[in-house]
């Protein structure tokens, strides 16, 4: 079974561009989530769809960062426009939901703005 | 290969009772740890950072860390029923991305 997938595993921006990082979820799972993660700060939670539905929007995140559910399989993350305190791993993780709350990460995707 | 150990694996406590959960980590090549909780149908969400060893306080949440002995541990103060969730320690590797995470503790508080 593939766990989850994410593209690209690295990525360097300038300031100000666009990028679109991808996510596909373990085939089944009906919860999908997005994180940043840093040294300082740990995880923070960005978006978090159940279903296709998103549920969750990461609040102060809002502005530059949008996540969609185009479909069960597939998840895009775009950061608009990008700034250097981006730079941070971003992390999708899937989970079964409906009561099996268990998270399986992906390997992240290593953001680089310049 | 950095591992975490969690326990226990679930633990029911009344409310109001001191709650204690543990990780044991294989190696000492850690620049922090950190305790999320994850309740049913959320994202994980930060409890307590701690980078070095002693103890740090962040509301009802109390982390030890003790480097020598390889252990991290979270001790919750008058649990409520809300805190009911699943604990996850996480440990930071040092000189890289990676963060290792415990496998979890799923806490009841009972009324």
């Amino acid at each position: 079974d593939a766990g989850v997938t994410q593209t690209p595993r690295h990525e360097v921006a300038e300031k100000g561009q666009t990028i679109i990082l991808k996510c596909e979820p373990v085939s089944g799972h009906n919860d999908l989530f997005w994180y940043r993660q840093t040294k300082i700060q740990g995880l923070e939670l960005l978006s978090y769809f159940r279903s296709k539905s998103l549920m969750e929007d990461g609040g102060a995140f809002k502005d530059r960062f949008k996540a969609e559910m185009l479909n069960s399989s597939f998840s895009t993350l775009k950061i608009q426009p990008t700034e250097p305190k981006d730079s941070a791993v971003y992390l999708c993780a899937s989970s079964p939901g409906l009561g099996e709350d268990t998270q399986y990460f992906g390997p992240g995707t290593r953001l680089l703005v310049l | 290969q950095q591992k975490v150990q969690q326990s226990p694996e679930s633990l029911t406590v009344s409310e109001g009772a001191m709650a204690s959960l543990n990780c044991t980590f294989s190696d000492g090549t850690s620049d922090n740890f950190r305790w999320y909780r994850q309740h049913s149908g959320k994202g994980l969400e930060v409890l307590v950072s701690i980078f070095s060893d002693g103890e740090k306080e962040e509301g009802r949440f109390t982390a030890h860390l003790n480097r020598a002995s390889l252990h991290v541990s979270l001790h919750i103060r008058e649990p409520q029923p809300s805190d009911s969730a699943v604990y996850l320690c996480a440990m930071s590797v040092s000189n890289t991305d990676k963060v290792v995470f415990g496998t979890g503790t799923r806490l009841q508080v009972s009324p």
